[in-house]
Formats: structure tokens, sequence, C-alpha cells
């Protein structure tokens, strides 16, 4: 079946650092990608998607590039702030089935 | 406008128990999903509905759990004889209609925490 492997957390970066979470997934066909946000108290949130092998969802300067070729969805930004501490979760969702199928979340705290 | 809410925020029940937990997903979104989110087990599915179609029932831990969805709009989650291993927070999330789109964004609540005593 479909799955999705992050890096463990907690990631600790200082502010303005690079950051790179790592995501891969298996899957039969052609599933679209997402990387979702919780922040602490809050729901979870869309941060970006790619439908398509080598789309790239960008937000909030956030971006992920849909590799097909190494079954990877890597999420970059190239400097954090402390208001991006929270919990971050890759998904996907193939077209046979409506749900969306998660990784375990990576926490990433940043300090000022 | 308003998006999906959920109700109760926090539930506490002794093993044993049955409990109910609400969805109100957003106005006019006909694809409704239950989740659960627990430090052993991360984020499954468990319910979908979709319009008047047959609900997609695959992720239901076991008979315990049964979920309705009433007029097309407010669901109910229902955990008959709850056992600890069902403390998890319960979320639930809407999207628009959900044909051939299937990269629709589903839009989460706040979710509801259950603990089990």
């Amino acid at each position: 079946g479909d799955s999705v492997t992050q890096m463990e957390g907690p990631v600790t970066l200082s502010e303005e650092a690079f950051l790179t979470i790592n995501c891969t997934y298996t899957a039969t066909g052609y599933p679209s990608l997402f990387w979702y946000v919780q922040y602490p108290g809050e729901g979870l949130q869309l941060l970006l998607k790619a439908t398509k092998a080598d789309d790239k969802g960008s937000n909030k300067g956030f971006e992920a590039t849909y590799r097909k070729e190494t079954t990877s969805f890597h999420l970059e930004k190239g400097s954090v702030q402390v208001s991006d501490s929270a919990v971050y979760f890759c998904a996907l969702r193939n077209a046979g089935r409506r749900a969306l199928t998660f990784g375990s979340g990576t926490r990433l705290q940043v300090q000022p | 406008g308003a998006g999906v809410s959920q109700s109760p925020s926090n539930k506490v029940t002794e093993k044993g128990k049955d409990v109910e937990l609400r969805c109100d997903p957003i106005s006019g979104h006909t694809a409704l999903y239950w989740y659960r989110q627990s430090l052993g087990q991360g984020l499954e599915f468990l319910i979908y509905f979709q319009g008047n179609s047959a609900p997609d029932k695959s992720g239901l831990p076991s008979d315990r759990f049964s979920a309705e969805r009433t007029g097309g709009s407010v669901s109910t989650l229902t955990i008959q004889r709850t056992q600890q291993e069902d403390s998890a927070v319960y979320l639930c999330a809407s999207s628009p209609r959900d044909g051939t789109l299937f990269y629709n964004e589903q839009f989460f609540g706040p979710g509801t925490r259950l603990t089990v005593l």
C-alpha cells in the first residue's frame, strides 16, 4: 500500500538558517503530494502541493519539488523564522483513494 | 467564511463508555473525512463520505467505530465501549466536490482530543 516516510524530529534551527525536511513516498501510479503544517494549538493547514512529476509547490517561502525518479518531495526554506515553528506533515493522495496518507510528522523548532 | 468546526474540543471518558464526536464541514463541501492522530500511529484515515454515495469505511479500526452524515452536512463519529488505545485527537476535514480532481484540498478542523481513562 501507499506510505510516506519523513525524517524524524525535532529539528532545531536558529533563525535565518536553511531548512530541509526530507520526505519520500511509496505509491502506485501517480499520486499528488502535499505538505501540511500544524501550528501550536491549531488545525492542519495545507502549505503547498504538487500534482505531477517535476512540479514545484511553493508558499510562504517554502518550496518542494515532486521528484518521481527518487520518489521524494523534500520541503525547503532558505531562511526560517521563529514563527515557522510547527509540525510539518508530508502526505500523498492517490487517484485510487480519496483519503490522504500522511507521514509521521516532523517538529521544527526555530530559536531566535 | 467559517471553517470546519468540531465539538467537543476535549472529551474525557471512562473505559467502556460510548462517545460521540461531531463535525460541521464548510458549507457546500460535499466530501467529508475523519482521521485519527495518535502518538503511536501518526495520522490515520478512518472514513470518507462523498455526497449520497456509500461511505468508504476502510480505515475504521474496529466495529466499535461508526460514523453517520446527516443531510449531506454534519457528521457524527461514534465510538462504542471505548478503550484506552482509542485515546487520540480525532480530526475532521472537508473538501469541495470530489470528482475527478483528486487533488482537491482538504480543510481540517481543530480536532477533538479524546482521553479514555
